[in-house]
């Protein structure tokens, strides 16, 4: 069964440095999303991108937070300058290509430590 | 912002007995709502939906009720089993736009042998 799979598992980075998280999303699968679970709290939407351009975004994801989608397969987020409150699980989603599917499949998920 | 609501952090069910998880909300533009399971360090897991054009959608022994009037959905679990021990996220969605889903804040659910 196909799946989203993300890289790495765990990251731990300094302050101020810059992260990229990776993501292979399911092969026929046009809509990506990345979302983020900070310890004790809700899965939260961060970003949605379609036809290779974001479709929309969270307040959270402000101009620290990027996303791209270099080739056919990967999507990734970038954070420039990490800070200590983004120390959190980033899960990567993805839909297919129907409109009325509304399902998204997540991946297993990236832990930041931001120390 | 808690338009998607889940008023119970955790819930005990003896195995072989029905579970139900209660999901509320407030936005009225939802049009489409869905069921996570999640294990500890995975990812959620998609479970079951349901349009807001139906109140029931049935896959297994997992049910979902909508109940649209008063902007509540539950998930059944019937017979529960140990392994449906999980967190239960619910999500919901609006038609337009890049349909995100918005998260309740999940229900641990333990099914007791």
């Amino acid at each position: 069964e196909p799946e989203v799979t993300q890289t790495p598992s765990h990251q731990v980075t300094q302050m101020g440095q810059e992260v990229i998280l990776r993501c292979v999303p399911i092969s026929n699968h046009l809509y990506f999303y990345w979302y983020r679970q900070i310890l004790g709290q809700k899965v939260e939407f961060l970003v949605s991108f379609y036809n290779n351009e974001i479709s929309e975004k969270s307040e959270i994801f402000d101009d620290q937070f990027s996303v791209e989608r270099p080739d056919g397969s990967n999507f990734t987020l970038k954070i420039r300058s990490t800070k200590l409150e983004d120390s959190a699980m980033y899960f990567c989603a993805s839909r297919a290509r129907d409109p009325s599917s509304y399902e998204q499949y997540f991946g297993p998920g990236t832990r930041l430590t931001v120390t | 912002d808690q338009q998607v609501k889940q008023n119970s952090p955790s819930l005990s069910v003896q195995e072989g007995r029905i579970s139900i998880l209660n999901c509320d909300y407030t936005n009225s533009m939802f049009d489409y709502f869905l069921w996570y399971k999640k294990y500890p360090a995975e990812g959620p897991t998609f479970l079951i939906s349901i349009s807001s054009i139906k109140d029931k959608n049935e896959d297994g022994r997992f049910t979902v009720f909508l109940n649209k009037s008063a902007k509540h959905l539950s998930l059944h679990i019937v017979p529960s089993q140990p392994g449906d021990s999980a967190v239960y996220f619910c999500a919901a969605s609006e038609y337009q736009g890049a349909q995100k889903l918005v998260f309740g804040q999940g229900t641990r659910l333990t099914i007791n042998p």
